[in-house]
C-alpha cells in the first residue's frame, strides 16, 4: 500500500511570494495534519482536517491556510512568504483524531530567499 | 506548552538500554512516540491512550503515567538502528491538536 505522499520534494520561493503545498493520505484515512519543522527542533503543528472541516489549528499566523478535498487529500497555502518560513513541511495522515496513529509523509522542503 | 523531553542526548554502546521522558504540564489524552533519522520523516513508534497503559514491540516499550502526565519510552539491548532522533507528540483531547517536545537524540555504538 502507499503511503503518504507530499509535493513537491524540494521548493525555492522568493520572500513575498506564494507556496502551496500537496498531500495524498494513506487510502481510507480521512485526516490530515500539517506541520512545520524546523532545524534541531521538533514538529509544529499547524492545521489539522478531517472530513473536508477543520478541526485544529496551531499558532500561525493568517498568511497559512489549508484545505482538504472530496477524496482527503490536502493542500496548505503560504502567502507572503518570509525568511522564516524556511522548513520542512511535513503532512501525516490518520483515521481520525489523536487516539489513531498519525503517518508522516517525506515532507516538502522550502526554501525562502 | 510543549512537552518537555529528558535527556536532550544519550549515546549508547549496541545492547545497552536506554529511558527517554516526556513530561507535560496539561493533562492529557494521548501520547504518540516517533523516531526521526536524519534527512528522513518521523517514524510512528506507538501510542498510548490511558492512564497506566503500557505498550511495546521488539525491544521497544513505553508507559503513560497519567497522574503525572509524564510517559516514557524504553529501549532494551539497543541496536544500531536505533539511532535517531525520539519524539513525544502529545494531545491534550481527541481534537487535532498535536504538541511535540524538542526530541531526545539517541546515538548507538558499535
Amino acid at each position: 500500500d502507499a503511503g503518504v505522499t507530499q509535493s513537491p520534494t524540494h521548493l525555492i520561493k522568493t520572500r513575498g511570494q506564494h507556496v502551496t503545498l500537496r498531500c495524498s493520505p494513506i487510502s481510507g484515512h480521512k485526516s490530515v495534519s500539517w506541520y512545520q519543522q524546523v532545524l534541531g527542533q521538533g514538529p509544529q503543528f499547524i492545521f489539522q482536517y478531517y472530513e473536508k472541516e477543520e478541526r485544529g489549528r496551531g499558532n500561525f499566523p493568517d498568511r497559512f491556510s489549508a484545505r482538504q478535498f472530496p477524496n482527503y487529500s490536502s493542500e496548505l497555502n503560504v502567502n507572503a512568504l518570509l525568511l522564516g518560513d524556511s522548513a520542512l513541511y511535513l503532512c501525516a495522515s490518520s483515521w481520525g483524531g489523536l487516539k489513531y496513529e498519525q503517518y508522516f509523509g517525506p515532507g516538502t522542503r522550502l526554501t525562502v530567499t | 506548552q510543549q512537552p518537555v523531553q529528558s535527556p536532550q542526548a544519550v549515546i549508547l554502546r549496541e545492547g545497552e538500554d536506554a529511558v527517554i521522558n516526556c513530561s507535560s504540564s496539561k493533562a492529557l489524552y494521548s501520547v504518540h512516540w516517533y523516531r526521526q533519522k536524519h534527512g528522513e520523516a518521523p517514524v510512528f513508534l506507538m501510542i498510548l491512550l490511558k492512564g497506566g497503559e503500557q505498550k511495546g514491540h521488539d525491544k521497544i516499550s513505553a508507559s503513560f503515567n497519567e497522574k503525572k502526565q509524564q510517559s516514557s519510552l524504553y529501549l532494551t539491548a539497543s541496536q544500531l538502528s536505533y539511532s535517531g532522533t525520539y519524539f513525544c507528540g502529545t494531545g491534550n483531547t481527541n481534537a487535532g491538536k498535536s504538541t511535540f517536545g524538542d526530541g531526545t537524540t539517541l546515538t548507538v555504538k558499535p
